[in-house]
């Protein structure tokens, strides 16, 4: 089984500050790794898929970078509406595993 | 527009069992892998399980293997999940997740539904 080790666990972050989260996975997983946001009481929702691929309607401010074990999502001049917990998942090879989430909150 | 409905959770006895359903429309369901993914209460996303578009195919996380069945319906573009000898720790929201055509990340999720078990 792949382990996605996320980091950090928690983010406390300024309004229009830059988050950085980053993904390692315990092998390498080429470019099979997808990024979700799930805010409180809601269901997750892709964000970034294959890596860097950007899904539709999500905002530009959020991008993906890495390949083969270590990844990175960046949040570029953070809202308020994006506290949220962010988790990682890769679909390399079965089974599907996610990261234990990041939890960026707002000060 | 994508919709996922889950229905079937509910309060079980442990070594029980549930159906859970995921009734889905605004897309060909008949063309799109599906999975299960759940959420124990104040917990992290794990992975149950997943199906091909034609259900030829299907896979299960350890935790759940030779416990639950995932399987589908295409003519009632219906999803779903049975779960037998449930344990404390399947305690969790199930969502019903879509992939793209291409790939196997999920693209869209339901609203998910609660199972507890407990005595």
């Amino acid at each position: 089984e792949i382990v996605l080790t996320q980091s950090p666990d928690f983010q406390s972050v300024t309004p229009k500050e830059k988050v950085t989260i980053t993904c390692r996975a315990s092998q390498s997983i080429g470019s099979s790794l997808h990024w979700y946001q799930q805010k409180p009481d809601q269901s997750p929702k892709l964000l970034i898929r294959y890596a860097s691929q950007s899904f539709s309607g999500v905002p530009s401010r959020f991008s993906g970078s890495g390949s083969g074990t270590d990844f990175t999502l960046t949040i570029n001049s953070l809202e308020a509406e994006d506290a949220a917990t962010y988790y990682c998942h890769q679909s390399s090879s079965f089974p599907w595993t996610f990261g234990q989430g990041t939890k960026v909150e707002i000060k | 527009e994508v919709q996922l409905l889950e229905s079937g959770g509910g309060m079980v006895q442990p070594g029980g069992s549930l159906r859970l359903s995921c009734a889905a429309s605004g897309f060909t369901f008949s063309s799109y892998a599906m999975s299960w993914v759940r959420q124990a209460p104040g917990k992290g996303l794990e992975w149950v399980s997943s199906i091909s578009y034609s259900g030829g195919e299907t896979y299960y996380a350890d935790s759940v293997k030779g416990r639950f069945t995932i399987s589908r319906d295409n003519s009632k573009n219906t999803l779903y999940l049975q779960m037998n000898s449930l344990r404390a720790e399947d305690t969790a929201v199930y969502y019903c997740a879509k992939s793209p055509i291409s790939g196997w990340d999920f693209d869209h999720w339901g609203q998910g539904t609660l199972v507890t078990v407990s005595s």
